[in-house]
């Protein structure tokens, strides 16, 4: 079974612009996330998907970040315009949506914001 | 305070000293995660439960969901386990994930 994929694996950009992350969702899980993980804390959801609608999005700075997942499956991550503090680990998540599932994580877009 | 708390933040051993990581957990769950995350990012999930006990190998995971806690052992460790250990929840009725701070490990040869 394929993993989750995420690209790129890291982006160096300066603040004020802009960016965009992508990941590819294990077939057939219906629930995709977004995390972001500051150095030396614990990933903090971002966003959550259940197939091509918002679940939650509660934490999700809606005047820099925008997220979409088109069709149901793959998602992309955007910020617009950056700021230092956006510097971290975007970490892209699925699921099947039940709770007898576990969860599958991407590798992680390492985010410098200079 | 955090809803999952985990102890201690950081942990340096010897090769081959029986490692425990501690998680504690403040709200209603329907599962609890234990995950891997080495340099670079990207996060394997080691265990999911929701009551007793799961081996895998050399590491055990126990919940005990009256006390809500839960505890991750390391036996015989080795170097290659030195990473970041998290503890995360699935909250009660919300298909979302709460994480702890995690538990960095290193285990010098």
């Amino acid at each position: 079974e394929a993993g989750v994929a995420q690209s790129p694996r890291y982006k160096i950009i300066e603040k004020r612009q802009s960016v965009a992350f992508w990941c590819n969702p294990i077939s057939g899980h219906a629930t995709l996330y977004w995390y972001q993980q500051i150095l030396g804390q614990g990933p903090k959801l971002l966003i959550q998907f259940q197939n091509n609608g918002v679940v939650d999005d509660s934490q999700l700075p809606k005047d820099r970040f925008s997220a979409e997942r088109l069709k149901g499956v793959d998602s992309t991550l955007k910020i617009q315009p950056a700021k230092l503090e956006d510097s971290a680990v975007y970490l892209c998540a699925s699921s099947t949506g039940t709770r007898l599932t576990g969860y599958t994580f991407g590798s992680g877009t390492r985010l410098t914001v200079v | 305070k955090n809803e999952v708390e985990q102890s201690p933040q950081n942990l340096t051993a010897q090769e081959g000293e029986f490692i425990t990581i501690n998680c504690s957990y403040s709200v209603g769950i329907s599962a609890l995660h234990w995950l891997q995350q080495h340099p670079g990012g990207g996060i394997v999930s080691l265990f999911m439960l929701s009551s007793g006990k799961k081996k895998h190998g050399r590491l055990i995971a126990t919940i005990n969901i009256q006390e809500k806690h839960s505890s991750l052992h390391i036996t015989a460790s080795h170097p290659r386990d030195s990473a970041v250990y998290i503890c995360a929840v699935t909250i009660q009725g919300a298909q979302k994930l709460v994480f702890g701070q995690g538990t960095r490990l290193t285990i010098n040869p």
